[in-house]
């Protein structure tokens, strides 16, 4: 079993639309939860960190995180195409090295 | 408000040849993390480092790569007598703090292409 698993994708998402990425994880020691944009060619941008149970809003972007089910999700309201990338998941579980997940590929269409 | 650099963007090697990555953390960071991402694979981690000190190094192959970061000056991630299965991606993030709460901030990376 994989330590992070997310949906490979592509994920296609129309214009406007709310893009709901999912993500669980393996270790049940998993502390601290990050959600990454990767532009195909460019470096993982960290665009939401959360540690606790809920939800965490950063403008257009919502983080839930539940531990009872070892799940976090990233919501996108209001799609729009420059949101068209790969979002990474990542965890930190006892230590401090990111374990990613493959990552989701999106897709905004117009 | 430079973030963090790494340098050189692009590195091509002949096998058996020796390839230095460099990376400068963002200004008020101390603890730095080297990152490998394959071709069409995700990003796995290889060493975590504090000035002077190896911290973590489990993701980082027994022979040929070795990190340090010195009290002066960028980390270096050094790899000897390159093969092909070394041509990646690699990043470096740097945090403030090495409490799991703290967020990592990636460079551009180098992309390593082996000949």
């Amino acid at each position: 079993q994989k330590e992070v698993e997310q949906n490979s994708g592509p994920l296609s998402v129309p214009e406007g639309a709310i893009a709901s990425l999912n993500c669980t994880y393996s270790d049940r020691v998993s502390q601290s939860f990050f959600w990454y944009r990767q532009y195909s060619g460019k470096s993982p941008e960290l665009i939401m960190s959360i540690y606790s149970n809920g939800d965490k809003e950063d403008g257009r972007f919502t983080a839930q995180l539940n531990k009872a089910s070892q799940y976090v999700s990233l919501l996108i309201r209001d799609s729009q195409p420059s949101d068209s990338a790969t979002y990474l998941c990542a965890v930190i579980a006892g230590n401090e090295k990111l374990t990613f997940g493959t990552g989701t590929r999106l897709t905004i269409i117009p | 408000n430079a973030g963090v650099m790494q340098n050189p963007r692009h590195l091509v090697r002949r096998r058996g040849q020796e390839a230095r990555l460099r990376c400068s953390p963002m200004k008020g960071h101390s603890h730095v993390y080297w990152y490998r991402q394959l071709p069409e694979e995700g990003l796995k981690f290889m060493v975590y480092l504090q000035k002077e000190n190896i911290i973590d190094e489990s993701g980082m192959p027994k022979e040929r790569f070795s990190a340090e970061f010195p009290k002066e000056g960028p980390s270096i991630l050094r790899i000897q007598q390159v093969v092909r299965g070394d041509s990646a991606a690699y990043f470096c993030a740097s945090s403030s703090q090495g409490a799991s709460s703290y967020e990592q901030y990636f460079g551009p990376g180098t992309r390593l292409t082996v000949t």
